[in-house]
């Protein structure tokens, strides 16, 4: 069965730094894409960044420069390193992966989510 | 990357069609055939209801269905039941990065 677990979220400052992490079962990241998407409190989804299978990453042109996407093929995980947080940035944060297909490109599985929130 | 353009609110009765459109651009709905809508209930993470533009994964009811015209992308539920009452969203490849629609509130009255 796919599972993904997120975790890692808090409250934290603006200017402060946090590492989400997604935790995957039922299946290899590795040989999926794998993405973040948010949700602030009462809005809409957002996508945030996407790892490729071959390890290529884009981000978001609202979190360039400030959340980098990576992850730990032997531990299964996803992360988001969070840093340079403003209080836009609070939302849920969700990690989905990527259906590979031919002809296909959609997020098959989500976690619950984990909430960020960045407050003085 | 401006998101999609969706209705706020959509509603209908019970046993009635709903039609909710998601409006891009010509480098994201009108280039790519890789629109998904997903389906999300208060406090709930998202669930995919359509991928490619028209295809429903193994689980979703034939009520729902999708389509593609040009920028824009449109998602018919039909013969409406309580439990579709959600927020919907869209979603479509833009050559990575991807893009979501502002969402659509569907009330089933």
């Amino acid at each position: 069965e796919v599972q993904l677990v997120e975790s890692g979220g808090g409250l934290v400052q603006p200017g402060g730094s946090l590492r989400l992490s997604c935790a995957a079962s039922g299946f290899t990241i590795s040989s999926h894409y794998m993405t973040w998407v948010r949700q602030a409190p009462g809005t809409g989804l957002e996508w945030v960044s996407v790892i490729y299978s071959g390890g290529s990453t884009y981000h978001a042109d609202s979190v360039k420069g400030r959340f980098i996407i990576s992850r730990d093929n032997s531990k299964n995980t996803l992360y988001l390193q969070l840093s340079s947080l403003r209080a836009e940035d609070t939302a849920v944060y969700y990690c989905a992966r990527g259906y590979t297909g031919s002809s296909s490109l959609y997020f098959d599985y989500w976690g619950q989510g984990t909430l960020v929130t960045v407050s003085s | 990357q401006s998101a999609l353009t969706q209705p706020r609110s959509v509603s209908g009765s019970p046993g009635q069609s709903v039609t909710i459109s998601c409006t891009g651009t010509s480098s994201d709905v009108g280039d790519y055939n890789y629109v998904s809508w997903y389906q999300q209930h208060p406090g709930k993470a998202p669930n995919l209801m359509i991928h490619d533009v028209n295809k429903r994964p193994s689980g979703v009811p034939d009520r729902f269905s999708g389509s593609k015209s040009g920028n824009t992308a449109s998602l018919t539920i039909s013969g409406l039941q309580a439990e579709d009452e959600a927020d919907y969203y869209c979603c479509s490849y833009a050559g990575s990065p991807w893009v979501f629609g502002g969402g659509t509130k569907l009330t089933v009255l």
